[in-house]
C-alpha cells in the first residue's frame, strides 16, 4: 500500500546527542515536509522539500538539519543544539509543492531527551 | 498576523449526539481550508479541503461549512462514533508569492463516552 513510513516511533535521546528520524514515502509524491507538534499548539514547519537536493528552512528550523538525497526520503536530524527537542515529529508528502496539494502525514516520531 | 483559533479546546459527548467544532481564522489571503482527523500519538488525517467558493463539504458523517466573509468555519459531526474520539485540526492555507503557507490551530479533542 502507499503511504508515508516514519522510524522510529519511539526515541529517547540524552542530552547532547543528534538523532535521525527516517521518513520514507511511496506517494511519488514531489514535495516532502517535516512538522513538529508540542501539546496545545498547532503544528508547525521545521524543514520542507519541494524536489530532490533542494530544502528550504521552515518557521522553527533552528537546531535541526535535513537532506533529499532521493524523492522517497526526507530524514530529519535533530542536533544537541535545539534546545527543547523533546516532541512528537511528523513527516508529511503532497503533490503541489509548497503546500498546494492534499497532505499525507506519517504517523510520527516521539523523541524524549533524557 | 496569521492565526487560527479553535473552539472549544475539548469536548466530550455521549454516543449517537451531534457536536459543531468551530474555527476562526485571521489568515489572509485566503487559499483554502482544511479539517483533519487525529487519533491519539498518530498521524492526522485529511477529512476535506474547501476553496472560497465552497460553503458546505461532506465526508460521511462530518460537514465542513465555510463563512469567507466572516472568517469562520465549523466541522459538524452527525451521530457521533466511539470511534470519533480524537482532535480536530483545522488548518487554513495562505496563497503567498513563493507558494502556499499552512497556518495550523491548535486542534479540538473530542471524547465520545458511550
Amino acid at each position: 500500500d502507499g503511504g508515508i513510513t516514519q522510524s522510529p516511533k519511539y526515541l529517547f535521546r540524552k542530552e547532547g546527542q543528534n538523532v535521525t528520524l527516517s521518513c520514507e514515502q511511496n506517494l511519488n509524491h514531489d514535495a516532502m515536509y517535516w512538522y513538529r507538534q508540542d501539546p496545545g499548539q498547532g503544528l508547525r514547519l521545521i524543514y520542507y522539500s519541494q524536489i530532490v537536493n533542494d530544502f528550504q528552512k521552515g518557521d522553527i528550523a533552528e537546531g535541526y538539519s535535513v537532506s533529499r538525497e532521493k524523492k522517497e526520503s526526507f530524514p530529519l536530524t535533530v542536533t544537541s543544539a535545539q534546545k527543547n527537542p523533546t516532541a512528537f515529529y511528523l513527516c508529511a508528502s503532497s503533490w503541489g509543492g509548497t503546500n498546494t496539494g492534499e497532505l499525507f502525514f506519517g504517523e510520527g516520531s516521539r523523541l524524549t531527551v533524557l | 498576523k496569521n492565526q487560527v483559533e479553535q473552539s472549544p479546546q475539548s469536548l466530550i459527548i455521549l454516543e449517537g449526539k451531534n457536536c459543531t467544532l468551530q474555527c476562526n481564522y485571521t489568515v489572509s489571503p485566503f487559499s483554502n481550508l482544511r479539517w483533519y482527523k487525529q487519533d491519539t500519538g498518530r498521524g492526522p488525517v485529511s477529512l476535506t479541503i474547501m476553496t472560497f467558493s465552497e460553503n458546505t463539504k461532506s465526508n460521511g458523517r462530518y460537514t465542513a461549512t465555510l463563512d469567507a466573509d466572516t472568517k469562520q468555519s465549523s466541522l459538524h459531526i452527525t451521530a457521533s462514533q466511539l470511534s470519533d474520539s480524537a482532535s480536530y485540526i483545522c488548518v487554513v492555507s495562505a496563497n503567498m508569492e513563493y507558494g502556499n503557507k499552512l497556518v495550523f490551530g491548535a486542534g479540538t479533542i473530542l471524547r465520545v463516552k458511550s
